[in-house]
């Protein structure tokens, strides 16, 4: 099993709601990440994770708030988002100390 | 700090070949990824060059020179299917778990 999966597909939420996105792999990747993309743009790094802990945040605002809550398991909780913050998130993951990372399809998010 | 820029579009037609240049600016260096992304889609692992020379893929090769901080991804026989966005990638110097990625080509192929 060489794939990551996320959930949902899309989402539409209002600036009020309270929301998750999931993303799950078996490949036994220590190394799991939140990114967010807007269109035309690369991947611009939110949150990593490894070995279940929090290694970066990229000074992401605490309306998005992630969980690890096992080694093949990410969550994103999204609360009061805002318009801006409408875009394709990504997750992927990886082995430590190797380079390749492995997307899931993302979840494209829409705040109204 | 580290960056990596890249043309913003090349168009190319079926059959042709095209090269995807991408320069960066980073003090010390761990090597260079390729990926691409269709439209909608995830990005995928193409390529990894971490010395210099080229790296070959089938019709993708992939090849690096440190000593001009450049590299460019070489697609053959180019296909309609080919059409997507490629991005070059480097590892953050402090913390190699973490990508710094290239500005992004969008590759379109013609008939």
């Amino acid at each position: 099993d060489t794939e990551v999966t996320q959930t949902p597909k899309h989402l539409v939420m209002g600036m009020t709601n309270k929301k998750s996105l999931k993303c799950e792999q078996h490949m036994g990747h220590r190394a799991m990440y939140w990114y967010k993309q807007k269109a035309k743009k690369p991947p611009e790094l939110m949150f990593v994770y490894s070995y279940e802990k929090l290694s970066i945040n990229e000074s992401v605002p605490s309306r998005f708030s992630p969980e690890c809550p096992n080694s093949s398991l990410l969550n994103l909780h999204l609360h009061a988002l805002q318009p801006e913050d409408s875009a394709l998130y990504l997750c992927a993951s990886k082995q430590l100390k190797f380079c390749k990372q492995y997307f899931g399809p993302g979840t494209r998010l829409t705040v109204t | 700090g580290q960056s990596l820029e890249q043309p913003s579009e090349v168009t190319a037609v079926e059959g042709a070949i095209v090269q995807i240049n991408c320069t960066y600016q980073t003090s010390g260096f761990y090597g260079l990824s390729w990926y691409q992304q269709h439209d909608g889609g995830a990005p995928t692992f193409l390529s990894y060059n971490a010395l210099d020379g080229l790296e070959e893929t089938g019709r993708f090769s992939s090849f690096l020179s440190r000593s001009d901080s450049y590299g460019y991804l070489l697609l053959q026989e180019l296909q309609m299917k080919d059409s997507a966005s490629y991005f070059c990638a480097v590892k953050n110097l402090y913390n190699t778990d973490k990508l710094i990625f290239g500005t992004g080509t969008r590759l379109q192929v013609f008939p």
